[in-house]
């Protein structure tokens, strides 16, 4: 059964510091992974798909990578800004349908 | 952009009570979802469906809850007897593809009294 875990489960830092957050899986037969950002009481906003034929996928400020053998994502923030306080998620696919969720690293950039 | 909506953004409903949730997807897309989110837990996955018909379910999705697309525009799920337990974040996702990326739209909190 599939178990995805995301560490730490909170993490606060300084404006302009950049951002590492972690998620891993204990099922490496997944199809992709997919990174989520919600603001508290709202959606969920996708930032990152990888396939898992992918070592890595960038957007502006965000690069995500994937080393399925070890199940292991990582998300890194680059120059972090108060607006990018929310909770991250990550997702995992090994099924046809459904994502498989992690509880998520709530995140805190102070100015 | 497009997006998915969904309404209402909150519904309160006393137990026993039937309920439907609406979702409207991204127009072009063909894959639908429901994910539920109880305060403070995991966001977990409901049902899939596809070409009108459900291509997989969760334990949770048992005979009180149902899916449908009425219409070409809207995608609804419905719970036959409310719980208390049933209180949760109730999200609708579409995508493209089955391996494609997953949209999701705000939510509708359901509380159940």
């Amino acid at each position: 059964k599939q178990e995805v875990t995301q560490i730490p489960a909170a993490l606060s830092v300084p404006e302009g510091e950049n951002l590492v957050l972690n998620c891993s899986f204990t099922d490496s037969a997944i199809y992709n992974l997919q990174w989520f950002r919600q603001d508290p009481g709202k959606g969920l906003t996708s930032l990152l798909l990888i396939q898992s034929s992918q070592r890595e996928q960038t957007s502006g400020r965000l690069n995500a990578s994937l080393d399925k053998s070890s199940g292991r994502s990582t998300l890194y923030i680059a120059a972090s800004q108060p607006g990018d306080s929310a909770t991250y998620l990550c997702a995992v696919k090994n099924s046809w349908g459904k994502l498989q969720f992690g509880a998520g690293t709530q995140v805190v950039v102070t100015p | 952009e497009p997006e998915v909506t969904q309404t209402p953004s909150h519904q309160v409903t006393q137990m026993g009570q039937e309920v439907i949730l609406r979702c409207v997807p991204i127009s072009n897309h063909l894959y639908f979802y429901w994910y539920r989110q109880i305060l403070g837990q995991k966001v977990e996955f409901l049902v899939s469906f596809y070409n009108n018909e459900i291509s997989e379910k969760s334990e949770i999705f048992d005979d009180q809850f149902s899916v449908e697309r009425p219409d070409g525009s809207n995608f609804t799920l419905k719970i036959r007897s409310t719980k208390l337990e049933d209180s949760a974040m109730y999200f609708c996702a579409s995508s493209t593809g089955t391996y494609n990326e997953q949209f999701f739209g705000p939510g509708t909190r359901l509380t159940v009294l």
